[in-house]
């Protein structure tokens, strides 16, 4: 069974710009959360969706969003670029039933020049 | 929110020896997970365990909800066990789980030596 596919693997942007994020989900597997890692923050959640609904969301600015699509798959989008959003992007997947484990992808490494 | 503490915060070993990490909780939880991630970034689940004790090969885990507290048990190390051990955590709420959402402690970077 395939893992969790997160692309591309590497990143860099100039501030200002914008970024799409990609995350395949494991086969069957219909929710998708995403995190931030940085070294001084942590891990931190942004958001999980749910056959194409944000059920969750964390404590981000609205430069941040998202969206699932019809097979799972899902996407992020950071608009207008700040050097604080250099980081880990990573996502999970699983079942969405409730208290599940999370399965991770390899996450996305942002560079905001 | 939810605090979690992670000790010890690096902890450095000779091959061949066993180790305890530590994840304090200031709140009850319905669901605590501990991850290793590995040099390459990507987070490996290691136990899914709330409660109670788990063992897979070398590694076992222990939470004891009422106090607040999980450990993670490494015995006989090895190199490829380098990297950062994560403690994660959702707190128990009367409206149910917050989907998707772990909060995570701040890590423990274990170092193995040959």
């Amino acid at each position: 069974k395939a893992g969790v596919t997160q692309t591309p693997r590497y990143l860099i942007k100039t501030r200002g710009q914008q970024v799409t994020l990609s995350c395949s989900p494991i086969s069957g597997h219909r929710s998708v959360s995403w995190y931030q890692q940085t070294p001084g923050q942590g891990l931190q959640f942004l958001f999980e969706y749910f056959s194409e609904t944000q059920r969750n969301k964390g404590n981000f600015p609205g430069r941040f969003s998202g969206r699932q699509f019809s097979n799972s798959r899902s996407e992020m989008n950071v608009s207008t670029l700040e050097l604080g959003d250099s980081a880990l992007y990573l996502c999970a997947s699983s079942k969405g039933q409730g208290i599940e484990k999370l399965f991770f992808g390899s996450g996305t490494q942002l560079s905001v020049l | 929110g939810i605090q979690v503490e992670q000790s010890p915060p690096d902890l450095i070993l000779q091959e061949g020896a066993n180790s305890t990490l530590r994840c304090n909780f200031s709140d009850s939880v319905n669901n605590l997970q501990w991850f290793h991630q590995n040099p390459w970034g990507q987070l490996i689940n290691l136990f899914y365990i709330p409660s109670g004790t788990k063992q897979n090969g070398r590694l076992s885990a222990t939470t004891v909800a009422t106090e607040r507290y999980s450990l993670l048990y490494i015995s006989s190390s090895q190199t490829t066990d380098s990297g950062v051990y994560f403690c994660a955590v959702d707190r128990r709420t009367a409206g149910g789980t917050s989907y998707g959402k772990l909060t995570f402690g701040q890590g423990t970077i274990l170092t193995v030596h040959p």
